[in-house]
């Protein structure tokens, strides 16, 4: 199995500014998984993080606003960069091991 | 690309009634996960399909699986209150896509 943190839990933020958000795992693992969840929606996936390389980023999702580090085998970060209020929405990091797909708790962000 | 569609979107249950879930995908996967979510919280896993003809049962809610047909079913019997939630089937392809999600309601 594997545990998942994730910080801050939520925030509240003004537009134009940025947020990075920590995903941290209770073990090593290949592939990190950042998801968003816009109110009332379900997940949308953003980005596949290796560790040493760069993140690979789905369709209608660019580094420029949301780049991703991913420093080692446990930890990665998430960056919303010039944040307007549509970008209010709850953010997953997710992990697979063997065959499960974990979950963080997420961090519910409001954009004022 | 791969799309995922569940529904009924909504759903409105009496205690001890009997509904299923259907979650429909559109490319080859051998792995379907279906996941619940209260308000507010993150997904909690349910099951997790490996196989054609794969059944999974946990209390009240039993999950199935045909590879063939590109099908999912999420199958609540005897709902009861607790058991109101959000849930989402999701499909593993490279990567994992989620259905729209479920909101289940059950009523006294």
């Amino acid at each position: 199995s594997a545990v998942i943190s994730q910080k801050p839990s939520r925030d509240i933020c003004q537009r134009g500014t940025s947020l990075t958000i920590q995903c941290q795992v209770d073990s090593q693992v290949t592939m990190m998984f950042w998801y968003r969840q816009q109110p009332g929606q379900s997940l949308t996936l953003i980005a596949t993080a290796n560790q040493g390389s760069e993140a690979t980023y789905e369709s209608g999702f660019v580094i420029d606003k949301f780049p991703i580090s991913r420093p080692n085998l446990t930890f990665s970060t998430l960056t919303v960069s010039n944040m307007s209020p549509e970008d209010s929405s709850i953010y997953l990091c997710s992990v697979g091991v063997l065959y499960e797909q974990y979950f963080g708790p997420g961090t519910r962000l409001t954009v004022t | 690309e791969l799309k995922v569609e569940q529904n009924p979107l909504f759903l409105s249950m009496q205690e001890g009634k009997n509904y299923t879930i259907y979650c429909n995908y559109s490319t080859t996967s051998d792995r379907l996960y279906w996941y619940r979510q209260d308000p507010g919280k993150s997904l909690e896993s349910l099951f997790v399909l490996l196989s054609n003809g794969a059944v999974k049962q946990e209390g009240r809610l039993m999950a199935s699986l045909d590879t063939k047909a590109r099908l999912s079913t999420l199958h609540i019997t005897a709902a009861v209150h607790d058991l109101s939630a959000t849930y989402f089937c999701a499909v593993l392809n490279n990567d994992m896509r989620f259905g729209a999600g479920t909101r289940l309601t059950v009523k006294p």
